[in-house]
């Protein structure tokens, strides 16, 4: 099975600030990447897929990039509904795995 | 409108069974592939199963695989999860996705039901 990482588990920050999450695969997986956002007690929501297109409806502060084995999500100028949990997701072969998510929290 | 809703979680004793549907609407289910994603209290997602648009090919992950069963039935818009021999560790939110073939990611959730194995 292919094992994605995320760094960090969890991270601090400030409305206005720009986010930075990695993910990185165990082997090579294209660009079958794909990023969810999940906030407490509701069902993830697919932000970014193909590792670097924007999901529709997803606002433009959320950007994808990466190949390969490691990906990059950024999120510019963090926004109050922007506090939750993200997850990258590989979809290059099955059994599709996770990461183990990142908790945006506020500083 | 799509939703996909989620039912027949709830509490079972270690070594019961429980059948999840997962009720679709709003799409041509007959054209998609469903998964089920599990998240344990207080843990991430993880991946179960998936089955693709016929019902002719299924994909589980190995925890479960000999103890849950998918399935589908495309004449009712709905998907299934047969859970027998279950687990403590089976303890989870499970959340019913789609993805179209060929569009590999899940681009609509249901908001999941609750399963609790306790004795």
């Amino acid at each position: 099975d292919i094992q994605m990482t995320q760094s960090p588990s969890s991270l601090s920050a400030s409305l206005g600030d720009r986010v930075t999450i990695t993910c990185r695969a165990s082997q090579s997986i294209g660009n079958y990447l794909n990023w969810y956002q999940q906030k407490p007690g509701k069902a993830p929501k697919l932000l970014i897929y193909a590792a670097s297109t924007l999901q529709s409806g997803v606002p433009s502060r959320f950007s994808g990039s990466g190949s390969g084995t490691d990906f990059t999500l950024t999120i510019t100028t963090l926004q109050p509904e922007d506090f939750a949990t993200y997850y990258c997701q590989q979809t290059y072969s099955t059994p599709w795995t996770f990461g183990q998510g990142t908790k945006v929290e506020i500083k | 409108e799509v939703q996909l809703v989620e039912s027949g979680g709830g509490l079972v004793q270690p070594g019961g069974s429980l059948r999840l549907s997962c009720a679709a609407s709003g799409f041509t289910f007959s054209s998609y592939w469903m998964h089920w994603v599990r998240q344990a209290p207080g843990k991430g997602l993880v991946w179960v199963s998936r089955i693709n648009s016929d019902g002719s090919s299924t994909s589980y992950v190995d925890s479960v695989k000999g103890r849950f069963t998918i399935s589908r039935d495309n004449a009712k818009n709905t998907l299934y999860m047969q859970m027998n021999s279950l687990r403590a560790e089976d303890t989870a939110v499970y959340y019913c996705a789609r993805h179209f073939p060929a569009k590999q990611w899940l681009d609509y959730w249901g908001q999941g039901t609750p399963v609790t194995v306790s004795s």
